[in-house]
């Protein structure tokens, strides 16, 4: 069974400070997809990042990047120089080829302190 | 385009009532989902619709019925309301049921059950 752990349920960093958001997974496919949401306070659940088992090279958008380790089963998000407006609950996904379901970890919640 | 809307926002039921959370999106695409977000617990699927006329159960659909009324929207029904379904409700919509659509997610429904 597939199973997504964020371990890290919250995090309180100042601003400007870089932060890392862990995620792990559990899955027998050799096909999957790995995703990132935001939600922010307002409730919405904000789509960041879609990555495939097969592509392994590193992602920078911005002051955001994401390390995809398939030897470690873990996609970890980090956030350079942090800014208040980057205040929310992060939530790691991962989506295996057998069927239509996105397994959700339980959220990292990211406060960012002026 | 709007994306995907869930009506209503807020909804507050006694214990034994019954109720249908509506869910549209615009986007045209074949597959949705309903989704309950509880503390600690992530996202978990309800239901969800690979393509209209077909509905599958998720991880936790006891106690709950879904309608694909077309393409466009996929409600979910409580035909009898309990305290255990307090929670946050998200409909999403993925431009089909392949591995790799990221989903889209309406504004959430807060349902309270006293």
């Amino acid at each position: 069974a597939q199973k997504v752990t964020q371990a890290q349920t919250e995090i309180s960093v100042v601003e400007k400070e870089d932060v890392t958001l862990d995620c792990v997974y559990e899955t027998r496919d050799t096909t999957y997809y790995l995703f990132w949401y935001k939600q922010p306070p307002s409730g919405e659940l904000v789509f960041l990042i879609r990555r495939n088992s097969f592509d392994e090279q590193n992602e920078i958008s911005g002051r955001y990047s994401w390390n995809f380790q398939k030897s470690t089963s873990s996609f970890n998000f980090t956030i350079t120089a942090s800014q208040v407006v980057d205040s929310a609950v992060y939530f790691c996904a991962l989506r295996e080829t057998s069927g239509s379901r996105l397994t959700f970890g339980e959220g990292t919640q990211l406060t960012v302190n002026p | 385009n709007a994306g995907v809307t869930q009506t209503p926002k807020f909804q507050v039921l006694k214990t034994g009532q019954s109720m249908t959370l509506q869910c549209a999106q615009d986007m045209n695409h074949n597959s949705m989902y309903w989704y309950r977000q509880d503390p600690g617990m992530g996202l978990r699927l309800i239901y969800y619709s690979a393509s209209e006329g077909t509905t599958d159960k998720g991880e936790v659909p006891n106690g709950y019925n879904v309608s694909r009324l077309n393409k466009r929207e996929f409600s979910l029904r409580l035909e009898s309301a309990a305290p255990s379904q307090t929670s946050v409700y998200f409909c999403a919509s993925s431009e089909s049921g392949t591995l790799k659509g990221e989903q889209y997610f309406g504004p959430g429904t807060r349902l309270t059950v006293t």
